[in-house]
């Protein structure tokens, strides 16, 4: 399978704790994003990544966030002190940089986080 | 008012009915169109890319643009129990910058 690929695929914590996520994208893709969705919403975007610079954060990611991409490959969103409102679907998506004619962002299967 | 609107649905047709799936949106600088598909608990699957206005078709899908109404259409011919899902429709100002999404239009077929 050479689709993305997002892990854990669930889970729970509790308030406070601290979780990360990890995705793997696309091989030959370059560009990386987070996306939130909660129930009936269509997903928010978080953050994106071109190779390992972070290029742009929304204002939907506070401090409490962070996402890295290390060498470029594959990226983990950190939630620190979670709180019961960051109980969502989070998605990771790749695709290739503008330019090459070739389109689209191609979503992983998902986190699903629930704090208790 | 948000910048992409969807209606939420739900949308119930008979399987093979043609079916219409719609978003507006308010910024003039979307240029890219896209639809993906989402099940329940999944995430969600590209269907159809469309860049700026017209039309393009992928067997039963057909998306169409409209910029000068900022209005974009999904079409499903034959449709299928096996399309009941989520619709989501999603814009950016260019191909590979941040996504916008709709709500998403949750699509029953009835066998």
């Amino acid at each position: 399978d050479t689709g993305v690929s997002q892990d854990p695929r669930h889970k729970i914590t509790k308030r406070g704790q601290n979780v990360t996520f990890r995705c793997d994208p696309i091989s030959e893709h370059n560009r990386l994003y987070w996306y939130r969705q909660t129930l009936g919403q269509g997903p928010e975007f978080l953050t994106y990544f071109q190779n390992e610079a972070q290029l742009e954060k929304s204002r939907l990611l506070s401090d409490r966030f962070s996402a890295e991409r290390p060498k470029g490959s594959f990226s983990t969103l950190e939630i620190q002190r979670t709180e019961q409102g960051d109980s969502a679907m989070y998605l990771c998506a790749s695709s290739l940089e503008e330019g090459t004619g070739k389109y689209g962002q191609y979503f992983g299967p998902g986190t699903r986080l629930t704090v208790t | 008012q948000k910048e992409v609107e969807q209606d939420p649905g739900p949308l119930s047709v008979p399987e093979g009915a043609i079916v219409s799936l719609n978003c507006t949106y308010s910024n003039s600088a979307f240029q890219y169109f896209m639809w993906y598909r989402q099940y329940s608990r999944k995430g969600p699957e590209l269907l159809m890319y469309t860049y700026s206005s017209g039309n393009k078709e992928d067997g039963r899908f057909t998306a169409q643009v409209d910029k000068s109404s900022k209005y974009i259409s999904l079409f499903i011919r034959d449709s299928q129990p096996s399309d009941s899902a989520t619709y989501l429709c999603a814009m950016s100002e260019d191909s590979s910058y941040k996504l916008i999404f709709g709500s998403g239009t949750r699509l029953l077929v009835r066998p």
